[in-house]
């Protein structure tokens, strides 16, 4: 089964902007919304983002997201130390029986 | 508040089961609107869903294909939890596990997480 293709890694100084992109198809992200998750070393994953652009109460609004087509991005504005953690991208894929895709994950690092 | 707490051995031998199950607080796993899912995260194959069980009237089970021909997903409605059962477990297999909440396409809740390694 397919997975969503993330770069491996992005880094930024505290301040910066940083901007992660999570690829799929059209089976997948061209046709469910996309959801993102935070994870901290040895916790599980965190809903960051849902529904594309969508944030949980208790997210900073330095975090944002976006869809187009068959890819989507997390942005993070004003990054700060405590960002620094394993992002993942997850949708829902319509093939088969239906099934969820994850991204490769991306480790952000602030410098 | 959902909550999901996890028990189940953390070694298992090779082509042994693998059996784990997670207890349900804050939800039912007969909800209409929730599905139940089994997930698993390792260093070569990252985070990879396995499959889900959930009831719309009836009950339905779905899984990954890769692991299709050995894993079993159960409900248990009188203690309100679901377990997991991996047959024939591989070096492959060794990965932290994690149950987790499908609250309506977004898996919201997540259970501890539970690492497993497959060694004689």
């Amino acid at each position: 089964q397919s997975v969503l293709t993330q770069p491996p890694s992005a880094s930024g100084t505290p301040g910066q902007r940083v901007t992660i992109s999570c690829s799929g198809s059209s089976s997948n992200i061209g046709k469910n919304t996309v959801n993102w998750y935070q994870q901290l070393p040895g916790t599980a994953p965190k809903v960051l983002m849902y529904s594309n652009s969508q944030r949980p109460s208790g997210v900073p609004d330095r975090f944002s997201g976006s869809k187009s087509g068959t890819s989507a991005s997390l942005a993070i504005s004003g990054l700060q130390s405590e960002d620094e953690a394993d992002y993942y991208c997850a949708a829902w894929d319509d093939s088969l029986n239906g099934f969820l895709v994850f991204g490769t994950g991306t480790k952000v690092t602030v410098l | 508040q959902v909550q999901l707490q996890q028990s189940g051995p953390g070694l298992v031998k090779p082509s042994q089961t693998l059996s784990l199950t997670c207890a349900i607080s804050g939800d039912s796993v007969s909800s209409n609107s929730a599905a139940w899912n089994w997930i698993r995260q390792s260093p070569s194959r990252g985070l990879e869903w396995l499959g889900r069980t959930y009831f719309r009237s009836k009950w339905y089970n779905h899984y990954a294909v890769s692991v299709k021909s050995r894993i079993t997903i159960k409900p248990d409605t009188s203690r309100n939890q679901f377990s997991l059962q991996l047959d024939s477990m591989t070096p492959d297999d060794t990965a932290v596990y994690y149950c987790a909440r499908d609250g309506g396409y977004l898996i919201d809740y997540w259970g501890q997480g539970t690492r497993v390694t497959v060694s004689s």
